[in-house]
């Protein structure tokens, strides 16, 4: 059983749409994050998340709503897509706040057009 | 500066060899580090977890933290084929620091190839 899974594993959409991605840990871990790796293959924190309460991270423009129905789900909404949210999206898990270390899904990857 | 400084590469070495990875970085408040595996077009896999400074050990896999220096490094004895990925080093501040909501402060990654 993968223990943190992404879908969809590809997205292709044209720039002004709005798309989700979602991310679900059987893990039973409390803490969920959304990270970006962009073209260069960097991988940069977006937004953590703690027993469905978000942490805000600053400096993520606010087209880009994470939402957590339970503290197994993380999604993330992304509203009027532009050509710079191409990159590859990874959700992680770690046991809490507070433990180390963090397990990775495979990615969604985002094409805008 | 930034904050965790990697090689990029491409790395390439025989099958057998011994490989050595590393990365720097400049805040003292990272407490817990993390060495990844990432395949292409995979998520990042993790391979080494350690606290604070020390050695650790785990199959042909070695994880060394020198916080005096602010050095960490991996080595891979044995290498074999299948360790041709991108090997990406991560770091958090300790929890009481707000560690978790940082979230890992990640290297950009070594591009390893080991030739048959």
């Amino acid at each position: 059983d993968t223990a943190v899974s992404q879908t969809p594993k590809y997205l292709v959409t044209q720039m002004g749409n709005d798309k989700s991605i979602k991310c679900e840990q059987n893990l039973g871990h409390d803490t969920m994050y959304w990270y970006k790796q962009d073209s260069k293959k960097f991988l940069k924190i977006m937004f953590s998340y703690n027993n469905k309460e978000l942490i805000i991270n600053e400096t993520v423009p606010n087209r880009f709503s994470p939402k957590s129905p339970d503290k197994a789900h993380l999604n993330l909404h992304i509203n009027s897509l532009e050509l710079g949210d191409s990159a590859v999206y990874f959700c992680a898990s770690s046991q809490d706040l507070a433990s180390q270390p963090q397990h990775f899904g495979d990615g969604t990857r985002l094409s805008i057009l | 500066q930034k904050e965790v400084e990697q090689d990029p590469g491409p790395l390439s070495v025989p099958e057998g060899a011994i490989v050595s990875l590393n990365c720097t970085y400049s805040n003292s408040a990272f407490q817990y580090f993390m060495w990844y595996r990432q395949y292409s077009r995979k998520g990042p896999e993790l391979l080494m977890y350690t606290y604070s400074s020390g050695n650790k050990e785990d199959g042909r896999f070695t994880a060394q933290v020198d916080k005096s220096s602010k050095y960490i490094s991996l080595f891979i004895r044995d290498s074999q084929p299948s360790d041709s990925a991108t090997y990406l080093c991560a770091m958090i501040r300790a929890p009481y620091s707000g560690g978790g909501a940082d979230g890992l402060t990640f290297g950009k990654g070594t591009h390893l190839i080991i030739q048959p």
